[in-house]
């Protein structure tokens, strides 16, 4: 089945720091990934669509300049938290849009989520 | 703005009981409703889809839509103890394949 890993599980550093999140699909070409921001007994919010090679839509509220995202190809995004401070401490999600899969039922494959911790 | 929303719970059943869990959506055109299951930590899984008014059936699984009152629902029969999860109410917005989640329903089941 299409698998999609996300890199790292968990990241623990200090206030200020720049933090990179890798989204891959391993068995699949993703054209469309999503990044997801979920706080603790909180729902998944969608933060920004990333399309292959052109810019990333990003929704209502969020810090564009804060969360940087590149699609440069079909089987990679990156989130970049760029000078991340404790409010932006949140597990991290993304997920791949299959469009063979999705007309089978399965919407999007999510990532294992990166567990984020600014100090 | 399109919504979605559920109940936040925590729901509790005793083990072997039905649970009953409930959404509705704000956007009439919406097409396309999935169940997503999430355990503490972890990232969610698809558990059912649902596209068509009416029930559909999957092993211990019923998903229930009703277009017309804008009502998905999700129970679950002869609940277990591995069954304590969140379950995600998402629903899909053709432009862009977007998913929109629920808040989520915290389950639990005491054996």
């Amino acid at each position: 089945g299409a698998v999609v890993s996300q890199h790292p599980s968990r990241v623990i550093c200090k206030s200020g720091t720049s933090v990179k999140i890798e989204c891959r699909s391993l068995d699949f070409q993703a054209t469309t990934m999503f990044w997801y921001r979920q706080f603790p007994k909180k729902s998944l919010m969608l933060m920004a669509t990333s399309n292959e090679g052109s810019k990333a839509t990003y929704e209502q509220g969020v810090e564009k300049d804060k969360f940087l995202i590149n699609h440069a190809s079909l089987t990679l995004s990156t989130l970049t938290v760029t000078s991340a401070h404790p409010e932006d401490s949140s597990f991290y999600i993304c997920s791949a849009r299959d469009l063979w899969t999705g007309s089978l039922g399965q919407p999007q494959h999510f990532g294992d989520g990166t567990r984020l911790s600014i100090l | 703005q399109k919504e979605v929303e559920q109940n936040s719970g925590p729901l509790s059943v005793p083990e072997g009981a039905i649970a009953s869990l409930n959404c509705t959506y704000s956007d009439r055109g919406s097409q396309s409703f999935f169940w997503y299951r999430q355990y503490s930590g972890k990232s969610p899984e698809l558990i059912m889809s649902i596209y068509s008014n009416g029930d559909k059936e999957d092993g211990r699984f019923t998903a229930q839509l009703n277009k017309a009152s804008q009502y998905v629902s999700l129970l679950i029969r002869d609940s277990q103890p591995s069954d304590s999860a969140t379950y995600l109410c998402a629903v899909l917005y053709n432009q862009g394949g977007k998913l929109i989640f629920g808040q989520g329903t915290e389950l639990s089941v005491k054996p």
